[in-house]
C-alpha cells in the first residue's frame, strides 16, 4: 500500500537554529504521488503548509522549504533560522495523482525554545 | 467563507450507544472527507466524498461506521454502536476537487467512549 515514515515524533531546536524533519515515503502506484506538509499549530485545526506535486521540484512556505526526491523517495522540511512560532505538529503526507486522499505520516511535533 | 465547521467540539458516550458527528465543508467544495486520529494509528481515511458520491469507505471502519452527504454542504458520521476503542478525535475535510488537491480542515470532535 501507500505510506509515509516520519522517524522523530518529537524534535527540539533553538531559536535560530537548523531544523530539518525526516519523511520517506512508500508507494505501489506506478504514477509519482504528490507530496506534502501539514502543519497543526497550537489551537489551530490542520492546515497546509507545502506541497510539490512533481519529482525533482521543491516547495516553500514560511521560510520551511521540503524537496521532492524520489531516488531516496524522501520529502525533507527544513528550515534554515527556526523561531518560537515555529512551534507546532508537522505532518508529511502524500496523495495518488488524480485522488485526493492523503496518507499522513505520524507527525514530528516541534518545540523550538527561546 | 467560513472554513469546516464540525458539530459537537467534544462528544462522551456510553459503550454501546450511538453518536452522530456532523461536518459543514467549505461552500463549494467537492470533496469531504472524515478521518480518525488516534495517537497509536495517527491519522486514518474514514470516508471520501466526492460530489456527494461515496468514493471510498475506509475498509476496516465499515462496520460500525457510517458516512453520508445528506446535501452538498452536510455530512453525517455515525458510530453504531461505539466502543472504547473508538475514543479519538474526528477531522473533516474538505477539497474543491479533482486536480485542486489542497485540504481545509475542521476543528475535530473529540470523542471519549466510557
Amino acid at each position: 500500500g501507500d505510506s509515509v515514515t516520519q522517524t522523530e515524533g518529537q524534535v527540539t531546536v533553538s531559536e535560530s537554529k537548523s531544523l530539518i524533519i525526516n519523511c520517506t515515503y512508500s508507494t505501489t502506484s506506478i504514477a509519482y504521488p504528490n507530496l506534502f506538509w501539514y502543519v497543526r499549530y497550537p489551537g489551530e485545526g490542520l492546515q497546509l503548509l507545502l506541497k510539490v506535486i512533481t519529482a525533482g521540484q521543491k516547495g516553500s512556505s514560511r521560510g520551511f522549504e521540503a524537496t521532492y526526491n524520489k531516488e531516496t523517495t524522501s520529502f525533507h522540511l527544513q528550515k534554515a533560522s527556526v523561531q518560537e512560532s515555529d512551534s507546532a505538529v508537522y505532518y508529511c503526507a502524500l496523495a495518488l495523482p488524480n485522488y485526493n486522499v492523503l496518507y499522513f505520516g505520524s507527525g514530528t511535533k516541534l518545540t523550538v525554545e527561546p | 467563507d467560513a472554513g469546516v465547521t464540525q458539530t459537537p467540539r467534544h462528544e462522551v458516550a456510553e459503550k454501546g450507544q450511538t453518536i452522530i458527528l456532523k461536518c459543514e465543508p467549505v461552500s463549494g467544495h467537492n470533496d469531504l472527507f472524515w478521518y480518525r486520529q488516534t495517537k497509536i494509528q495517527g491519522l486514518e481515511l474514514l470516508s471520501y466524498f466526492r460530489s456527494k458520491s461515496l468514493m471510498e469507505d475506509g475498509g476496516a471502519f465499515k462496520d460500525r461506521f457510517k458516512a453520508e452527504m445528506l446535501n452538498s454542504s452536510f455530512s453525517t458520521l455515525k458510530i453504531q454502536p461505539t466502543e472504547p476503542k473508538d475514543s479519538a478525535v474526528y477531522l473533516c475535510a474538505s477539497s474543491l476537487g479533482l486536480g485542486v488537491y489542497e485540504q481545509y480542515f475542521g476543528p475535530g470532535t473529540r470523542l471519549t467512549v466510557l
